[in-house]
């Protein structure tokens, strides 16, 4: 069964204060990692795909890493506004574009 | 704004009643998922319609039953509902269905069932 474990569960940073999100996951076969971004009691919003690892995948203060285990969402010098939950998730062994979704990452950038 | 609609936004109801919630995807898109997302279980797939014909299952009650129309809106039917069942409810649309396609989610129905 795939598994999708993301952490920390919260953080909580300054504004300019970098740090990274983790997703891990154990699925046979990658088809691909998505990251979103959702806002509270809001649709969860697509940030990026990656295909393979090593790839990278960069948005205004975001990257995204991927390797055979786990993605790194970056986050540089970051601003209140980032402030929300990031999921990742993968597809399901299935072969159709069913996700399995982590928990989520809360972020707070506190100004 | 992802293009996918959802209605309504809120729905109040009681226990042991019945709720539709709709679905209109983006322009062009064949694929359409729901989701159920509560504080202690996370995003959870439904079930996945393309071009009117069920694909996949997820974890759905058997309560629970949905379809998809020719104009390839959707509707989630919920019944004999439950105080557990409230939650987020999201669909999300994708062109084809393939594994590698990003989906993109509406602005979801909140339920609260009393």
């Amino acid at each position: 069964e795939d598994q999708v474990t993301q952490s920390p569960e919260a953080l909580r940073l300054q504004e300019g204060e970098s740090s990274s999100l983790n997703c891990s996951y154990t699925v046979s076969g990658l088809r691909g990692l998505f990251w979103y971004r959702q806002d509270p009691g809001k649709g969860p919003e697509f940030l990026f795909t990656l295909y393979s690892a090593g790839e990278e995948k960069e948005k205004e203060r975001l990257k995204a890493t991927l390797t055979k285990k786990e993605s790194f969402l970056h986050i540089t010098a970051p601003k209140p506004e980032d402030s929300a939950t990031y999921l990742c998730a993968v597809p399901r062994d299935s072969g159709y574009s069913t996700l399995t979704f982590g928990k989520g990452t809360m972020l707070l950038v506190s100004p | 704004d992802s293009g996918v609609t959802q209605t309504p936004k809120h729905l109040i109801t009681a226990t042991g009643q019945r709720v539709t919630l709709r679905c209109s995807p983006r322009s062009g898109d064949l694929s359409v998922y729901w989701y159920q997302q509560s504080l202690d279980q996370g995003l959870q797939f439904l079930i996945h319609y393309y071009n009117g014909e069920e694909r996949a299952k997820g974890n759905i009650l058997e309560r629970f039953s949905a379809q998809q129309f020719p104009d390839l809106h959707s509707e989630l039917n919920l019944s004999s509902l439950e105080l557990g069942d409230s939650a987020l409810y999201f669909c999300a649309s994708s062109a084809s269905g393939g594994a590698w396609e990003t989906q993109y989610f509406g602005p979801g129905t909140r339920l609260l069932v009393l």
